[in-house]
């Protein structure tokens, strides 16, 4: 099985950085996704992670320790918009694919 | 648009009724997932398809739960019986190939609401 924690809220204002962090338990990992969900709509796909290291995408970044079960999102930049939940999720292996979330990290980003 | 859809967006149903709730995924992807997502939750699996077959149904709350995918494409999840816990919003999502570490693509999600 599997359990995944990750703060419920966090704040941060326009401009500045932010680091969602998202630790795991797995028996057998399979790589980390991470998810954007704005108010009422799909999650979308921003980042996945397998190995260990700092993946960069443009204004996100995600990292993975596997020996530490921990990953974290950064944003840098913040825009107004990047005000949604954001949703980790753990791929594990032997599953039949399915993602296995966290219950999210509401940001708000405030002017 | 080449994304998943579902229909309805939104349904509204009596304690005990029947829904059915549809999902059309991305053209081509063989792996369908049916995700449930409570209020302030991440989504929560409940079945997956490869092809036309329910390879994993585990995350099925009880039997009144069933879903089918009898093409190899649209999806539908039915509700038996329904119960005002059932209320959710039922999201769901197709990969390419279903292999591990394949990035999942999600629908709009269908807003169930039984009173």
């Amino acid at each position: 099985g599997q359990n995944i924690d990750q703060p419920t809220e966090m704040t941060a204002t326009e401009g500045a950085i932010v680091q969602i962090n998202c630790t795991y338990q797995t028996s057998g990992f399979n790589g980390l996704f991470w998810y954007q969900q704005h108010a009422g709509e799909a999650p979308t796909f921003l980042s996945y992670n397998v190995l260990d290291g700092l993946e960069e995408k443009g204004r996100f970044s995600s990292f993975l320790s596997r020996s530490k079960g921990y990953s974290y999102l950064l944003l840098k930049e913040l825009q107004m918009k990047d005000s949604a939940s954001y949703l980790c999720a753990v791929s594990e292996v032997g599953s039949a694919r399915q993602l296995t979330f966290g219950s999210g990290t509401q940001l708000t980003v405030l002017p | 648009g080449a994304g998943v859809s579902q229909t309805p967006s939104n349904k509204v149903t009596e304690k005990g009724k029947y829904v059915e709730l549809r999902c059309d995924p991305i053209s081509g992807h063989t792996a369908l997932y049916w995700y449930r997502q409570s209020l302030g939750q991440g989504p929560e699996f409940l079945i997956y398809f490869q092809g036309t077959g329910a390879a994993d149904d585990s995350g099925l709350p009880n039997d009144r739960f069933f879903a089918v995918r009898p093409e190899g494409s649209v999806s539908t999840l039915k509700i038996q019986r329904t119960e005002r816990g059932d209320s959710a919003v039922y999201l769901c999502a197709s990969s390419p190939r279903g292999q591990g570490g394949e990035t999942q693509y999600f629908g709009p999600g269908t807003r169930l609401l039984v009173l």
